[in-house]
């Protein structure tokens, strides 16, 4: 069966440090890859996307970058956070298009 | 890419039906309606999906109307463990890996 790990569960970093927030999957290959962050209260916001090694759109311009060096692994990082990046991240993977995609437990970030 | 709309709250009683509407007018002839939903400090769980039947799973049951400009999703007898947000989401199946964006969601209470 397919798994999806995400971590840290929360992170409390200071404001100007670095950033990185590992994805993995297992049990299936060449999965689609999503970062997502939500504000409190709000909407799922996605962030970035990946349909291969290499291959990352970004949805919305920001202070963050995502990086999938291999098939099954998403990395989130910033090199230099700000207040406003605080959120809860969430990771996803699909098959493909079309089908139904499956969440991490997310990483609640808190920018201080 | 589509868009739908829900309701921002619905409420209902524990043990009785929940019809959670979400109107989609701009859908076109490739896009799935999928279903999620999000219980607190999680990330989202998938429910449901159709494209022009209606549909049931172990979860709930999908309504698609007949021009599938709407859908319901229904959960037969709601539980304390339904409290959640609902998001009702359009994916194109002939489109790109970005097609899994979520609105504001209905946030459903279920009542003791």
């Amino acid at each position: 069966s397919q798994t999806i790990h995400q971590w840290p569960a929360t992170l409390v970093q200071p404001v100007g440090s670095p950033l990185s927030l590992e994805c993995t999957v297992e049990g299936t290959s060449n999965p689609n890859l999503y970062w997502y962050r939500q504000a409190a209260g709000r909407g799922l916001q996605l962030l970035f996307y990946s349909v291969g090694i290499g291959q990352i759109s970004s949805e919305v311009p920001q202070n963050l970058s995502a990086s999938r060096p291999q098939d099954r692994q998403f990395i989130l990082s910033s090199k230099k956070l700000l207040l406003s990046d605080s959120g809860f991240y969430l990771c996803a993977w699909g098959r493909g298009i079309g089908t139904e995609a499956f969440f991490g437990q997310g990483t609640r970030l808190t920018v201080v | 890419d589509a868009k739908t709309t829900q309701p921002n709250s619905m409420e209902s009683n524990e043990e009785e039906p929940v019809h959670l509407p979400c109107n989609h007018s701009t859908i076109s002839g490739t896009d799935y309606i999928h279903w999620y939903r999000q219980l607190p400090s999680q990330g989202p769980e998938y429910v449901i999906h159709g494209l022009t039947s209606n549909v049931n799973n172990r979860m709930a049951s999908l309504a698609i109307a007949e021009d599938r400009k709407s859908s319901t999703l229904i959960l037969h007898r709601a539980t304390l463990r339904d409290a959640a947000v609902y998001y009702c989401i359009l994916r194109d199946v002939s489109g790109s890996a970005r097609q899994l964006t979520f609105g504001s969601g209905t946030q459903l209470t279920v009542l003791p």
